[in-house]
């Protein structure tokens, strides 16, 4: 069975500050993986997806993902974190069945001024 | 495109009532998923259409909860009776198709409260 797990469930960082926001897989398969954010009140927008190719991807928003398969990751990183970056993130793995997902528990991004 | 329609947006009921909610895919997806989101189990999927046909509804807690598709444009999940444990935020989103590298679009959600 596919599972996702995010380690982090806060994190707070400062404005302008860098991130990274953590995203551990299981699949038996190459698996396609996916990180949403959604915002306060707001349904899940997507930032990113990877399936294939260079396992280095870039999101809107300025956000970028590495796909590492020997660590089994899929992490989140921001080079210079803005306000408005505060919201919740969910990393999700696909692949098994059709377009289902499995999304990690989230985390919370908290912006300090 | 208007995006994914979710409506109401807010539901208040007392246990033991009937609750419908509804949902609007974007025009020309294939696939609808319903979602269920709480603080202790976080984002579930309930169950996912194709065509219109239900795929997989292993996620539907109990018989308490149904789904319809009835046709492209309109889905409904309802729940009969509610109970306090079924508060939540209830998300739909929708696909192209049933291709895995496919973006879901989701609408913003109907959050439920069981009283």
């Amino acid at each position: 069975a596919q599972s996702v797990t995010q380690p982090d469930i806060h994190i707070t960082v400062s404005e302008g500050a860098s991130l990274e926001l953590r995203c551990n897989y299981s699949y038996g398969a190459t698996p396609y993986l996916f990180w949403y954010v959604q915002s306060p009140g707001q349904g899940l927008q997507l930032l990113l997806k990877y399936f294939s190719g260079d396992t280095l991807v870039q999101g809107i928003k300025g956000f970028e993902a590495e796909f590492k398969r020997s660590q089994s990751s899929f992490n989140l990183r921001k080079p210079s974190v803005h306000w408005s970056d505060a919201a919740e993130y969910f990393c999700a793995v696909g692949g098994n069945a059709g377009n289902m997902l499995t999304f990690g528990g989230g985390t919370r991004l908290m912006v300090k001024p | 495109d208007a995006g994914v329609i979710q409506s109401p947006r807010h539901e208040v009921t007392e246990m033991g009532q009937e609750v419908t909610l509804r949902c609007k895919p974007i025009s020309g997806h294939n696939s609808l998923f319903w979602y269920r989101q709480t603080m202790m189990r976080g984002l579930e999927l309930l169950i996912y259409f194709n065509n219109n046909v239900p795929i997989d509804d292993s996620g539907m807690p109990e018989d308490r909860f149904s789904a319809k598709m009835p046709n492209a444009s309109f889905s409904t999940l309802k729940i009969q009776p509610s109970e306090p444990r079924d508060s939540a935020v209830y998300f739909c989103a929708s696909t192209p198709g049933p291709i895995s590298t496919d973006t879901q679009y989701f609408g913003p959600g109907t959050r439920l409260t069981v009283l």
